[in-house]
C-alpha cells in the first residue's frame, strides 16, 4: 500500500519570507513518481513538478525548488521570497512507475498562507 | 498536453436525487480517472475509466452508487447516485496521455452540494 504524508496542514508567513513543504511517502514499488500540485481558492489543480525515483537530482523552477531524497523517503518543496499570489493548498502525491503517473496517492494537503 | 473540460462546474442538488457529471478531453487519452475531493479534504481515487470495458473501483467506492461510462476515447461521465450530504464534494476527472508525457492533468473540478 502506498500513503503520503504531509504533517503540515497549515503554515502562515509574510511575504519574502521562505517556506518548506515536507512530504513523506511510503512505497512498496522500487519505482514510483512523486509529484506536487497546487490548489488555489477556485479549486483547480495546477500541476508542479513530477519527479522519478531513479532521479535524486534536486530541481529549482524559478522561486520554487525541491529536494528529493529517496534513503528518508522525502520530496520536499521551498518557496523562495514567497508572494500573497502563492497562498493555496499544496499536495504532493505518490504514484507506481507502471501506471504511468495517473493513479495518483494523495497526501493530505499543507494549506499556505501568505500575508502582506 | 490536454486540455479537460468538466460539466457542471458547480450544482446545488436534493438529497436522493442522483447527478452524472461529464468530462470531455481534447485528444484521445487511454485512460481516464475519477477522484473525490470532499470539503478540507485531499483527494482520493474513485475509480478508473477504461474505455470498452467496465470501470475499476477503489475501496470503499461501488458501482451501485458511482456508476460510470467510457463511450469513447475523449468521453467518460460520473453519477453520484441518490445523494445525501456527505456526498458533497468537489469531483475531479483525470487523464493519462500514454508515456513520455509530464504531468497528470485535471479537469477544474466540479463542486457540487447535496442539500
Amino acid at each position: 500500500a502506498q500513503k503520503v504524508t504531509q504533517a503540515q496542514t497549515e503554515i502562515s508567513v509574510v511575504e519574502k519570507e521562505d517556506v518548506t513543504l515536507d512530504c513523506v511517502y511510503e512505497t512498496r514499488d522500487t519505482t514510483y513518481y512523486l509529484f506536487w500540485y497546487k490548489q488555489p481558492p477556485s479549486g483547480e489543480l495546477v500541476f508542479l513538478i513530477r519527479r522519478n525515483s531513479f532521479d535524486e537530482q534536486n530541481e529549482i523552477s524559478g522561486r520554487y525548488s525541491w529536494n528529493f531524497q529517496k534513503s528518508t523517503s522525502s520530496f520536499n518543496f521551498t518557496i523562495t521570497a514567497s508572494q500573497v499570489v502563492d497562498s493555496a493548498v499544496y499536495f504532493c502525491a505518490l504514484s507506481p512507475l507502471r501506471a504511468a503517473g495517473n493513479k495518483l496517492t494523495f497526501g493530505g494537503g499543507t494549506r499556505v498562507l501568505v500575508k502582506p | 498536453s490536454a486540455v479537460i473540460s468538466q460539466k457542471p462546474s458547480r450544482d446545488i442538488c436534493q438529497r436522493g436525487t442522483s447527478l452524472t457529471i461529464q468530462c470531455q478531453v481534447d485528444s484521445q487519452v487511454t485512460m481516464m480517472f475519477w477522484y473525490r475531493q470532499q470539503p478540507g479534504q485531499s483527494l482520493t481515487l474513485i475509480a478508473t475509466a477504461n474505455q470498452g470495458s467496465e470501470a475499476t473501483y477503489e475501496s470503499g467506492f461501488v458501482i451501485d452508487k458511482f456508476p460510470i461510462s467510457r463511450p469513447n476515447l475523449t468521453f467518460s461521465t460520473l453519477t453520484v447516485s441518490n445523494m445525501s450530504p456527505e456526498d458533497s464534494s468537489i469531483y475531479l476527472c483525470s487523464v493519462e496521455i500514454g508515456e513520455g508525457y509530464t504531468e497528470a492533468f485535471f479537469g477544474q473540478g466540479t463542486r457540487l452540494t447535496v442539500v
